[in-house]
């Protein structure tokens, strides 16, 4: 399995608190991607990185925020959780560039949040 | 807008029987299509990829890919129980997948 490691695993927070998830990788992989999951939408793109400092918006990114300090650290910012952003959030890394050679991505665990 | 479409089940087949699983694709410029399972409560597990159309094998599955018709499959032979699971299709292309909602797959003793 691949060595990611997703923190807290389950989070249980009131409306307008700032909520920080934590993903961390021992592969040494340049990409690293935040997903969300919830009944009848799939898997959404939130944010990705590409190198440390270096991170685009993905399809749902509005009321995320992402930073990347170092290669095996990707976190996740709610900065103001709202009921919408309840879900379950998978981190994911790829040693390429997803959709490209060698972008297959490999998931954790993922992190379960409920938004009260 | 991107889209994967998906039967979303759930499709059930008896033990040791071929499993097929479809997915259709909006997006022409998608280079790259994987093939994930994903138990209950479980993260995505990725177990196929494919670049070209054609077939490609590995042990019980099989991906085929037409990329004129915008259709990739997964077949599974000989079906197990352990077999039961969501099976979600994503194609990819300028640095993300886009995934289907998923095939819920049964498979009876």
């Amino acid at each position: 399995d691949a060595g990611i490691t997703q923190s807290p695993r389950h989070k249980v927070t009131e409306t307008g608190t700032p909520v920080t998830l934590r993903c961390h990788q021992t592969e040494n992989h340049r990409y690293m991607y935040w997903y969300r999951q919830d009944p009848g939408h799939g898997l959404r793109l939130i944010h990705y990185s590409y190198g440390v400092k270096d991170t685009d918006k993905g399809e749902v990114s509005d009321g995320y925020s992402v930073s990347r300090s170092k290669t095996e650290d990707f976190l996740l910012t709610l900065e103001s959780a709202t009921s919408s952003q309840t879900s379950v959030y998978f981190c994911a890394i790829s040693p390429g560039l997803a959709g490209g050679p060698g972008g297959e991505l490999f998931f954790g665990e993922g992190s379960r949040l409920t938004v009260l | 807008q991107k889209e994967v479409e998906q039967n979303s089940g759930p499709l059930s087949v008896p033990e040791g029987a071929i499993a097929s699983l479809n997915c259709t694709y909006s997006d022409r410029g998608s280079q790259s299509f994987f093939w994930y399972r994903q138990y209950s409560g479980k993260s995505p597990e990725l177990i196929m990829s494919i670049y070209s159309n054609g077939d490609k094998e590995d042990g019980r599955f099989t991906a085929q890919l037409n990329k004129a018709s915008q259709y990739v499959s997964l077949l599974i032979r000989d079906s197990q129980p352990s077999d039961s699971a969501t099976y979600l299709c994503a194609p990819g292309s300028q640095g993300n997948l886009i995934f289907g909602k998923g095939t819920k797959l049964s498979v009876k003793p």
